[in-house]
């Protein structure tokens, strides 16, 4: 059963250090997505990456967010310094260009 | 950007009962998706419908492109079907293909 994977599940930090957060997409998918879910601003896209090559960030603070894939099976996402507003559930989802996106089960941040 | 609006922002139901939850969008699209998030935080996909009607189970979808609308359908209600539904819509072309933006969601309590 392909599934997307995130790790880590859980991630606890202190303001001002670095937090990277690592997605494995399903297997021959094309498209990979970062999202950020709060309370107060819903599901929000940060990046987008087809065929591993990034194709639209601007839903990312870009001063201190930075999305990579280094190759097919591992897409990154990492802040640096965190602050205690990025805490929030970050999920990556794949999926094939324009079709249906199946999400992983999320990163749950906390910056104290 | 196009903008996505799904009403009730919030529903209760008892077991065994019916529901139609909708969503609006401001603009054309060519990619529509309706998903649920479990209790547990999971985002599960339940149709990929830019156009027509789709049945699964319970649950069916009707999205009619002409006139910026999708209905999502859940018959016999049950406990295991609580959660937040939310729409999420993509327009063509360029970097934009792909690409979700997401409804507020329906909050869904179903009680025994």
């Amino acid at each position: 059963d392909a599934r997307v994977t995130q790790t880590p599940r859980d991630k606890v930090t202190e303001m001002g250090q670095e937090v990277t957060m690592r997605c494995q997409p399903i297997l021959g998918h094309n498209t990979v997505f970062w999202y950020r879910q709060t309370m107060m601003q819903g599901l929000e896209l940060l990046a987008y990456f087809r065929n591993r090559a990034p194709l639209d960030d601007s839903g990312m603070p870009k001063d201190r967010f930075s999305a990579e894939m280094p190759d097919a099976t591992l897409a990154t996402l990492k802040i640096q310094p965190s602050e205690p507003r990025d805490s929030a559930v970050y999920f990556c989802a794949s999926g094939l260009s324009g079709g249906t996106q199946y999400f992983g089960p999320g990163t749950r941040l906390t910056v104290l | 950007g196009i903008q996505v609006e799904q009403s009730p922002p919030d529903l209760i139901l008892q077991e065994g009962a019916n529901s139609t939850l909708r969503c609006n969008f401001s603009d054309s699209v060519n990619n529509l998706q309706w998903f649920h998030q479990n209790p547990w935080g999971q985002l599960i996909n339940l149709f990929y419908i830019p156009s027509g009607t789709k049945q699964n189970g319970r649950l069916s979808a009707t999205t009619v492109a002409t006139e910026r609308y999708s209905l999502l359908y859940i018959s016999s209600s049950q406990t295991t079907d609580s959660g937040v539904y939310f729409c999420a819509v993509g327009k063509a072309g360029g970097t934009s293909y792909g690409k979700l933006t997401f409804g507020q969601g329906t909050i869904l309590t179903v009680h025994p």
